[in-house]
């Protein structure tokens, strides 16, 4: 059974700051990873995906790497904004268009 | 191009109480999917629509949870009757699936309260 891990939990960083959110899921053989974002109370945008024979995939101040071998993602955003404040989720597509997610990492991005 | 809507946003009921919720997906997109969120935690998938038929609902509780999605287009999730517990962000998806290419689009979710 797949499991997706994101580590941290929760991160709290001043504007500006470049920032990396990691993600690391037990089973290899996936189709794609996707990156989301939920706002509270909200549902979820999709950042970006990372199809498996892609190692990278980028938009504007985001960038996501996927090393598919050592089961790890990381999502990095770079100058970092408050807006940018939210719950940032991982989940891998293991085939059946079936994503197991992550619980997330809260990040907070104070002025 | 119109997202994927939910309603309602937020619902209370009493427990043993019936509640239904109602998804619409993005127009053209073959595949719906409900989830579940509790607290804290990722979705977690309930069941797996491609076009009007059920292909994954193993994780459907199924003694109190139904779920139907006439026409292949827009979708009903029903609890009969809700416990303390149901109370979670019900989520609706959905995607094109395109090969192995299969992203998926959320919706705002039905917050429901079990009192």
């Amino acid at each position: 059974k797949q499991e997706v891990t994101q580590i941290p939990a929760a991160l709290s960083v001043p504007e500006g700051e470049n920032l990396v959110l990691n993600c690391s899921f037990t089973d290899s053989a996936i189709y794609n990873l996707q990156w989301f974002r939920q706002d509270p109370g909200k549902g979820l945008t999709s950042l970006l995906l990372i199809q498996s024979s892609q190692r990278e995939q980028t938009s504007g101040r985001l960038n996501a790497s996927l090393d598919k071998s050592s089961g790890r993602s990381t999502l990095y955003i770079a100058a970092s904004q408050p807006g940018d404040s939210a719950t940032y989720l991982c989940a891998v597509d293991s085939g059946y268009s079936t994503l197991t997610f992550g619980k997330g990492t809260m990040l907070l991005v104070s002025p | 191009e119109a997202g994927v809507v939910q309603s309602p946003r937020y619902k209370i009921i009493e427990k043993k109480q019936p509640v239904a919720f109602w998804c619409n997906p993005i127009s053209g997109h073959n595949t719906l999917y409900w989830y579940l969120q509790n607290l804290g935690q990722g979705p977690e998938l309930l069941i797996r629509y491609e076009n009007e038929e059920a292909v994954d609902d193993s994780q459907l509780p199924k003694d109190r949870f139904s779920a139907e999605r006439l026409k292949g287009v827009d979708s009903t999730l029903k609890i009969q009757p809700a416990e303390l517990g149901d109370s979670a962000v019900y989520l609706c998806a959905s995607s094109l699936a395109t090969g192995e290419v299969n992203e998926q689009y959320f919706g705002p979710g039905t917050r429901l309260t079990v009192t």
